[in-house]
């Protein structure tokens, strides 16, 4: 399989503990983007990667969250002191440089992360 | 305010039916447009791009108005494989960020 791959698919941990999110985008993609999905909702964006370097945060993206690419390809979202207010899909994508044409190109999404915080 | 605001759900339709979907976006500087679908429990996939010309594919239409800021997608011949959420989504103008609407669901009964 060579879509986005996310590991692992669930995680239950206690409050007050640390948790990491593993993504591998599609291997010529130099964009990867994570987002954040509750329940009714869609997926709020919250961090973007172009190689290894972190472009923007949302401030969503509390002190508590760290994300890091270090060298260009899989990436790793950290939650620290977590909260159950974290409990959420965590969302991958990651897309393709755009050569000249528009600014977007598709964004292919993992299965996601998700994490309950009991 | 939301940024992108939709329909809410859920709608249930019979086989066959036609069905629209009708969404909203605050920010006029906006730069594409799209609408994804998600299965339940699994990831959203892009479902078409919306351009102000209208477009279409196959039984899918979707429609964007600039000026009213208003993007529509209409569902023809409905089918049970259909039923899904679908989430109007905005690229904001600056970086590759997109913005989703909360989805609406759709739910197509025999």
């Amino acid at each position: 399989d060579t879509g986005v791959s996310q590991d692992p698919r669930h995680k239950i941990t206690k409050r007050g503990q640390n948790v990491t999110f593993r993504c591998d985008p599609i291997s010529e993609h130099n964009r990867l983007y994570w987002y954040r999905q509750t329940l009714g909702q869609g997926p709020e964006f919250l961090t973007y990667f172009q190689n290894e370097a972190q472009l923007e945060k949302s401030r969503l993206l509390s002190d508590r969250f760290s994300a890091e690419r270090p060298k260009g390809s899989f990436s790793t979202l950290e939650i620290q002191r977590t909260e159950q207010g974290d409990s959420a899909m965590y969302l991958c994508a990651s897309s393709s440089p755009a050569f000249g044409g528009p600014s977007y190109n598709e964004q292919f999404f993992g299965p996601g992360t998700r994490l309950t915080v009991l | 305010r939301k940024e992108v605001e939709q329909d809410p759900g859920p709608f249930n339709v019979p086989e066959g039916a036609t069905v629209a979907f009708n969404c909203t976006y605050s920010n006029s500087a906006s730069q594409s447009f799209f609408w994804y679908r998600q299965d339940c429990r699994k990831e959203p996939k892009l479902l078409m791009s919306v351009y102000s010309s209208g477009n279409e594919d196959g039984r899918f239409t979707a429609q964007l108005n600039r000026a009213s800021q208003y993007i529509s997608l209409l569902i023809r011949d409905s089918k049970l494989s259909d039923s899904a959420t679908y989430l109007c989504v905005v690229l904001m103008e600056y970086g590759n960020k997109l913005v989703f609407g909360a989805g609406t669901i759709l739910r197509v009964k025999s």
